[in-house]
């Protein structure tokens, strides 16, 4: 099956750094990349969609000042958290959609990453 | 994508058949159903998906009834390792749509 790699799967860093998180398809082209991020025992909520070659389209409330989200090829977005402060600390989850789409078209996942700002 | 609906938690134990309702009554005519297991720390995997009557693959079996307004998940002879969040997705995958997860069902496997 599709393989979505992400790195870093664990990252600490000190509040007012910044922290880049990069979300590679393995085998397969993503048009669509989508970022998310989730608090303990709950559930996924969606950040922002990123399309290849053009502007993410953020969820309301999330400012996109300080998620950057890249696209830049059909295998790789990264989502740099700018200024992390410890209310961001979170799981942060990316997957993409292969190209093409599709009525039945799944949704492969990468690892996650655990931001702790201290 | 269509709103769903699932109970919050469930418990079974080990051995047993387990079977996770998901309710969307909304659903489009092109919608698929798809559903996703995800363990602590970890992404969600996808586990199977249909758009009607039943699917069966080597970890699942999928139900939909004919107005396809819910559907069931079915884990045969299930173990420890099963206990995770499960989630139900509705819809139609495009570069237009928005993913948007549900509150996932909590199964917990005793021995």
């Amino acid at each position: 099956g599709a393989v979505v790699s992400q790195h870093p799967s664990r990252v600490i860093c000190k509040s007012g750094t910044s922290v880049k998180i990069e979300c590679r398809s393995l085998d397969f082209q993503a048009t669509t990349m989508f970022w998310y991020r989730q608090f303990p025992k709950q559930s996924l909520m969606l950040m922002a969609t990123s399309n290849e070659g053009s502007k993410a389209t953020y969820e309301q409330g999330v400012e996109k000042d300080k998620f950057l989200i890249n696209h830049a090829s059909l295998t790789l977005s990264t989502l740099t958290v700018t200024s992390a402060h410890p209310e961001d600390s979170s799981f942060y989850i990316c997957s993409a959609s292969s190209t093409g789409g599709g009525l039945n078209e799944k949704l492969f996942f990468g690892s996650g990453t655990q931001l702790s700002v201290l | 994508l269509a709103k769903t609906t699932q109970p919050i938690s469930m418990d079974s134990y080990e051995g047993q058949e387990v079977n996770i309702t998901c309710s969307h009554n909304n659903i489009a005519t092109n919608d698929y159903i798809t559903w996703y297991q995800q363990f602590p720390s970890q992404g969600p995997r996808f586990i199977i998906q249909g758009y009607k009557t039943k699917v069966t693959n080597e970890v699942a079996s999928l139900f939909i009834p004919a107005d396809r307004k819910s559907s069931t998940l079915s884990l045969p002879r299930v173990s420890l390792s099963d206990t995770a969040v499960y989630y139900c997705l509705v819809g139609m995958y495009s570069s237009a749509s928005k993913i948007i997860f549900g509150s996932g069902t909590r199964l917990s496997i005793r021995p």
